[in-house]
């Protein structure tokens, strides 16, 4: 079964620093990868998708890069503002037998302080 | 252009009470799927629908039903509610091509039982 992890839960950075999110998984047979963004009280939308088969996303200020190997991608976000200020989900793709299925992770909260 | 629409917003439920959430999606996509997110929790899917007229069960499907209604629309259904499933409910949509399958969700319903 495929499971994914987000460390750490939460991260507080000044305004202007580099951020660093982690993801990490368990079974290294997926589609793809997707990192998400969740604002308080609303729904996800999706900031950059890194197929299988690439290294690296790159848009605007954000940049993932995936290991298949290893199990793990990374979401930097450059020179941080407080709008970005969210919660950051990482969710992989594996096709089931009868349809396409997201395993997410825990999610990383990031706060931006001015 | 209103992507995925979710009703209702809010709702409180007493132990036993049944209801019906209502997902639509305008974008034409063919997969839909309905996701609970629990605090400190990634999002669990609980029924997918691949196309229209097909339904299949995610990891989470105990204690509920759903029904692809026609391409646009796809409910979710308790039929008796228990504690245990207050949560934030988000349906979302997506159309793969290839191995690119993006989802798109809607905003959530916050979902309380007493």
């Amino acid at each position: 079964k495929q499971e994914v992890t987000q460390i750490p839960a939460a991260l507080s950075v000044p305004e202007g620093e580099n951020l660093v999110l982690n993801c990490s998984f368990t079974d290294s047979a997926i589609y793809n990868l997707q990192w998400f963004r969740q604002d308080p009280g609303k729904g996800l939308t999706s900031l950059l998708l890194i197929q299988s088969s690439q290294r690296e996303q790159t848009s605007g200020r954000l940049n993932a890069s995936l290991d298949k190997s290893s199990g793990r991608s990374t979401l930097y976000i450059a020179a941080s503002q407080p709008g970005d200020s969210a919660t950051y989900l990482c969710a992989v793709d594996a096709k089931g037998a009868a349809g396409n299925k997201l395993t997410f992770g825990g999610g990383t909260r990031v706060l931006v302080k001015p | 252009n209103a992507g995925v629409t979710q009703t209702p917003k809010f709702q409180v439920l007493k132990t036993g009470q049944s209801m019906t959430l209502q997902c639509a999606q305008d974008m034409n996509h063919n997969s839909m799927y309905w996701y609970r997110q629990d605090p400190g929790m990634g999002l669990r899917l609980i029924y997918y629908s691949a196309s229209e007229g097909t339904t299949d069960k995610g990891e989470v499907p105990n204690g509920y039903n759903v029904s692809r209604l026609n391409k646009r629309e796809f409910s979710l259904r308790l039929e008796s509610a228990a504690p245990s499933q207050t949560s934030v409910y988000f349906c979302a949509s997506s159309n793969r091509q290839g191995r690119v399958d993006t989802q798109y969700f809607g905003p959530g319903t916050r979902l309380t039982v007493l």
